[in-house]
């Protein structure tokens, strides 16, 4: 079944405790994106990747780190976590080939820092 | 700035009827816009993707319009159901702006039976 798969789906943790939220996709696609969602702000994109080794910021970078070493793979890595950064995490995928094509999301990693 | 505004902001409807959601957006020059629909707790899902040169395109009862030269586009919806209620999206891509994405704040529909 095609899909992008995101670990784990809930998370409590503490600040400063380093963590990675890992996404995984199997349809093969050049592009993958976190974004974090936020009651009254909506969804906004942390870090994007158009393909293997190319990474780029999005709207929301500070605090965040990620890597593209492998086409199905794109962690979310949060070094020293705060409290702000507790929120609704989604990773999506697609393909990038000059043209829009539709963008899948995972199920979300909730994730609360104390 | 680019932006993307959405109206209303929340919407309350009765099972059947029809259903509008607008979407302005500032984002220059324009590549793109998607419609999403989000149940809550759950990852968005993609209703329908435009160009600039599309003005309108359809998935069953959903209609999107889109009208590069206001920046405006609407999505409408036929003969709602309970199933609709859900957050609903639009994203706005700019040329040459790679993959960055720019989302507006979502319309939250309730269908009340």
């Amino acid at each position: 079944e095609a899909q992008v798969t995101q670990n784990p789906r809930y998370l409590i943790t503490v600040t400063g405790k380093k963590l990675t939220v890992t996404c995984s996709q199997n349809m093969n696609h050049e592009y993958m994106s976190w974004y974090r969602q936020d009651p009254g702000l909506g969804l906004r994109q942390i870090y994007y990747s158009m393909n293997v080794e190319v990474t780029d910021k999005g709207d929301v970078p500070e605090g965040y780190k990620v890597s593209r070493k492998e086409k199905r793979n794109f962690p979310l890595i949060l070094e020293s976590p705060s409290p702000n950064q507790t929120s609704l995490y989604f990773c999506a995928s697609s393909f990038n080939r000059g043209f829009p094509y539709e963008q899948y999301f995972g199920p979300g990693t909730r994730l609360t820092v104390t | 700035k680019n932006q993307v505004e959405q109206s209303p902001q929340s919407l309350i409807i009765l099972e059947g009827k029809n259903c509008t959601l607008q979407c302005n957006y500032t984002v220059s020059p324009f590549s793109n816009l998607r419609w999403y629909k989000q149940d809550t707790g759950r990852g968005p899902v993609s209703l329908t993707i435009m160009t600039f040169s599309e003005n309108t395109k359809s998935n069953g009862r959903y209609t999107a319009t889109l009208d590069a030269d206001t920046k405006q586009s609407s999505l409408h919806i036929t003969a709602s159901q309970l199933s609709d209620s859900a957050s609903y999206i639009c994203v706005v891509s700019g040329y040459n702006q790679g993959g960055k994405l720019i989302f507006g704040q979502g319309t939250e529909l309730s269908v009340k039976p």
